[in-house]
């Protein structure tokens, strides 16, 4: 909880540009993983990673970009291929094994 | 892949009420069921979640059936209080090797516990 950190809290964009979401975390956890909100819906999965330089393509993956160069950080870039990036943006990570998923305070994105 | 339901969207009770959320799942590989409270603007924290080997779990006014035959579970809240209201979200997990244990998380419910 704490641990995880994802800025900015708000972020606007204009169609066609891309744009790179943060999240770092301290808990020294394996698994890091990006999800997407929308209202009336629950979280999607559009990327996931289970080790450094290492990452799978969640249900929603097209338009995004992940990478995981250190285990601390997992950045989302939502690229101008995403359709409709207008979102409430969560990363969460995982201890192996068993651990439950905590989740990060979130992004909202708006692109106009 | 996975597909969990989740039903009602909404739902409003009396404060001191029970409230029951239900979700089912597709994949009867999946071995572990949490749920999540999100309240507005927040982010999901984890309430409750069980694993397959058991049929029922309890937390104080919180529980969680398993009915694993039938592939679906249920949240049950009794004695319902203001602070109650939020959004609740099931999810179901499949076993992978690694760390990376993937959710597959229905549509949410909307709880209000009304005053």
């Amino acid at each position: 909880d704490g641990g995880i950190t994802q800025s900015p809290k708000y972020l606007f964009r204009k169609e066609g540009q891309n744009v790179t979401l943060s999240c770092e975390q301290n808990l020294n956890h394996d698994a890091m993983y990006w999800y997407r909100q929308d209202p009336g819906q629950g979280l999607r999965l559009i990327y996931y990673s289970q080790i450094v330089n290492d990452f799978q393509k969640g249900d929603i993956a097209e338009g995004y970009s992940v990478s995981r160069e250190k285990k601390e950080s997992f950045p989302l870039t939502v690229t101008s291929a995403q359709k409709n990036p207008t979102a409430f943006y969560l990363c969460a990570t995982k201890l192996a094994g068993w651990g439950e998923q905590y989740f990060g305070p979130g992004t909202r994105l708006t692109v106009t | 892949g996975e597909n969990v339901e989740q039903h009602p969207s909404t739902l409003s009770v009396q404060e001191g009420d029970s409230a029951v959320i239900k979700c089912t799942y597709s994949d009867s590989a999946s071995n572990y069921f949490p749920w999540y409270k999100q309240e507005l603007g927040k982010r999901p924290q984890l309430i409750i979640d069980i694993r397959s080997n058991v049929g029922e779990k309890k937390d104080q006014r919180i529980a969680v059936t398993l009915n694993k035959t039938a592939k679906h579970f249920s949240l049950h809240i009794t004695e319902t209080q203001p602070e109650d209201s939020a959004v609740y979200f099931c999810a179901a997990s499949q076993p992978r090797s690694g760390s990376a244990r993937q959710l597959t998380f229905g549509s949410g419910t909307q709880l209000t516990v009304l005053p």
